[in-house]
């Protein structure tokens, strides 16, 4: 039982390259999200997911997206990185109100 | 909307002193979760509690305690005898029922315990 997989667990971009940001659970959980983390700002919520084929914005959705085509696998997209986009990336995932965390992806765009 | 305040951004104690991190929350329903998250310098966030609204008993476990007070809209959290190993930046995080589960997390708190 693996929990939550992110991969990569560090990336560096140059500024308008693209990349997706993978995130992975074993749970069955229904709902998956991801945040970012950026310093002294906590975590903000980008995208999240109540089940397969249903995704909807959080609090910073600008310049990502995501798909959820399987309980399991909820991919976050960047089309056009930008500096901003600097910043610690978290999938989490839950039956209710008990959160499993993955471990993080650092994504520099430079 | 639902809303979590860490006021204290850094706190420096030394080595066996007690510390006491704050939580203020705002939110319209009445039944939500409350959390606290280590997070030390690896980056990993740790679950250290759950609390639901209608469970006001403080708790305790080991050097940790929790202090829940509905009347001030509070979740505090307390260290015992605080150690090294204790520094990390530390989130208190609320999650309304009906809102898909989500959490909204506090700025968080640095705490750095010298020796």
């Amino acid at each position: 039982n693996a929990g939550v997989t992110q991969t990569p667990k560090f990336r560096i971009l140059k500024i308008g390259q693209s990349m997706t940001l993978q995130c992975t659970q074993d749970m069955n959980h229904n709902y998956m999200y991801w945040y970012r983390q950026d310093p002294g700002m906590g975590l903000k919520l980008i995208y999240y997911s109540v089940g397969a084929g249903i995704t909807d914005k959080g609090e910073v959705p600008n310049g990502y997206n995501v798909s959820r085509s399987t309980t399991e696998d909820f991919p976050l997209r960047l089309e056009l990185a930008a500096p901003s986009q600097t910043s610690v990336y978290f999938c989490a995932s839950t039956p209710d109100y008990g959160y499993t965390f993955g471990s993080g992806t650092r994504l520099t765009v430079v | 909307a639902q809303k979590v305040t860490q006021a204290q951004t850094e706190i420096s104690v030394v080595e066996k002193e007690d510390v006491t991190l704050d939580c203020v929350y705002e939110t319209r329903d009445t039944t939500y979760y409350l959390f606290w998250y280590k997070q030390p310098p690896s980056g990993e966030l740790v679950f250290l509690i759950r609390r639901n609204s209608f469970d006001e008993q403080n708790e305790i476990s080991g050097r940790y305690s929790w202090n829940f007070q509905k009347s001030t809209s509070s979740f505090n959290f307390t260290i015992t005898a605080s150690q090294v190993v204790d520094s990390a930046v530390y989130f208190c995080a609320l999650s309304e029922t009906g809102a898909n589960s989500k959490l909204t997390f506090g700025k968080g708190i640095t705490l750095s315990v010298r020796p």
